[in-house]
């Protein structure tokens, strides 16, 4: 089975460091891009950045750029979303979710597409003091 | 950076009606948009993606359809497990690679 498991829910303290973790199994860890995705209480879907695990090479969303870090370990197929110094506005849960490509074939050209196709069960942290 | 808007915010559907969701670009994002279902306490799951293309078991009452800034998502006939929030999402693979949600429109039964 095709799955991203998430580490558990964590409560820390402003100031405090923390990493979460999203390990896939059941297909080719190194062969999807992982993105983290947050949701505030009550709120909709941010995307944060993802991960291409073969190599390490991460792309940030403008707005999380510099407050957080992704990271991967290809060798235990694990992805990895840290903070250094949390914030109250950090509570939310955070999801980690494979990229899939998607290769249609339209009037004798190959276009291709993609979508989050499969997503940990999420994992929440609550910042307070 | 491409802003994704949705409409309604609510939708207030009886079963087995139809219901027509929309989501708007700011810029041309081509039919590199897909579509996604979250129900309360759940992960969000794919339903679209291409724009148009059914993600793997999804039911065919699910249909998506537009390209460049304006696009739709019906539900033909809604089922009880289809009361839920749905979310729009551009990207853009050009580097630097930018994907954006759209805020979601709440579907709840009349």
């Amino acid at each position: 089975e095709v799955q991203l498991v998430q580490s558990g829910a964590e409560v820390k303290k402003p100031g405090e460091s923390l990493r979460i973790s999203c390990k896939g199994s059941g297909y080719s860890f190194t062969s999807y891009w992982i993105s983290w995705v947050r949701q505030m209480p009550g709120k909709g879907l941010e995307w944060m950045g993802r991960i291409d695990p073969s190599d390490s090479y991460t792309n940030y969303s403008p707005s999380f750029q510099g407050h957080v870090t992704i990271s991967a370990d290809k060798s235990i197929s694990t992805a990895y979303l840290q903070w250094s110094s949390l914030k109250a506005s950090d509570t939310a849960m955070y999801y980690c979710a494979r990229r899939s490509e998607y290769q249609l074939l339209y009037g004798g050209l190959y276009y291709y597409y993609y979508g989050m196709d499969v997503w940990g069960q999420g994992t929440t942290v609550t910042v307070s003091s | 950076e491409i802003v994704m808007t949705q409409s309604p915010a609510t939708l207030s559907v009886s079963p087995g009606e139809r219901a027509t969701l929309s989501c708007r670009a700011s810029q041309s994002v081509s039919s590199n948009l897909a579509w996604y279902q979250q129900k309360p306490g759940q992960a969000p799951r794919l339903l679209i993606y291409g724009a148009s293309t059914r993600a793997t078991g999804i039911p065919a009452r699910f249909s998506g359809s537009g390209s460049g800034t304006e696009f739709t998502l019906t539900i033909s006939s809604l089922q009880s497990e289809d009361f839920a929030v749905y979310y729009c999402q551009q990207y853009n693979n050009w580097p630097p690679e930018e994907v954006t949600f759209g805020p979601g429109t709440k579907v709840d039964i009349k």
